[in-house]
């Protein structure tokens, strides 16, 4: 079976340009989550969904960052405009309930000059 | 926001050696999970414990979960290489609390087993 997949593996962009990150989590989950993973700040939870409705976005940074689920395969976390601070490896999981086994993509790492 | 700390943050042994990591909270959680993350991975789950004074074993690896639903610990016996890795638990807030219903990470810990 398919994991989640997330693309792009790696993004190298400069200051100030829009960044667009993809996941489609694995068929049949329920919850999509969108997570940020930092040495300094370890893994932070940005934004989830349940059945393709956002439910919590407190962790989502500011209003540069933004999330869609368009249908149940697919999901978008826009930045925009971004900045060198974004630099991180951004995750995304799948699960079949809130606090159930999260299953994880393989990560997009993010460098913005 | 419930806090988990991880310590040590770096463990760094040599093959069969034993090592304990340790993740403690000052709130209680109603469950919580262990993930082991490999370099350019992410994050997968080892297992969930859920009952105050668990106890569950993995092969070589052995989880508690604390009497009073705020710490845990793994302990892994005879370290193998292949144990390398980033360590992280994940607290599912308790009823009641403003983390309810969320997973809160840990910062992890970076286990090196040298051949």
């Amino acid at each position: 079976d398919a994991g989640v997949i997330q693309s792009p593996r790696h993004e190298v962009t400069e200051m100030g340009q829009e960044v667009t990150l993809r996941c489609k989590p694995i068929s049949g989950h329920d919850y999509l989550f969108w997570y940020r993973q930092t040495m300094m700040r370890g893994l932070e939870l940005l934004i989830y969904f349940n059945n393709n409705v956002p439910i919590d976005d407190s962790g989502m940074p500011e209003d540069r960052f933004s999330a869609k689920m368009p249908n149940a395969s697919f999901s978008t976390l826009k930045i925009q405009p971004s900045e060198p601070r974004d630099s991180a490896v951004y995750f995304c999981a799948s699960s079949l309930a809130k606090t159930g086994e999260l299953f994880f993509g393989e990560g997009s790492r993010l460098t913005v000059l | 926001t419930q806090l988990l700390e991880q310590s040590p943050q770096f463990l760094s042994i040599q093959e069969g050696e034993n090592l304990t990591v340790y993740c403690n909270s000052s709130s209680v959680f109603s469950s919580l999970q262990w993930y082991r993350q490999e370099p350019g991975e992410g994050p997968v789950l080892l297992v969930t414990v859920v009952t105050g004074g668990e106890v569950k074993k993995l092969k070589r690896l052995t989880f508690q979960f604390g009497d009073a639903r705020k710490d845990s610990s793994l302990h892994i016996t005879a370290a193998q290489p292949g144990d390398t890795g980033l360590y992280l638990c994940a607290g599912e807030g308790n009823a009641g609390g403003t983390s309810y219903g969320k997973l809160t990470f840990g910062q992890g810990t970076i286990l090196t087993v040298h051949p």
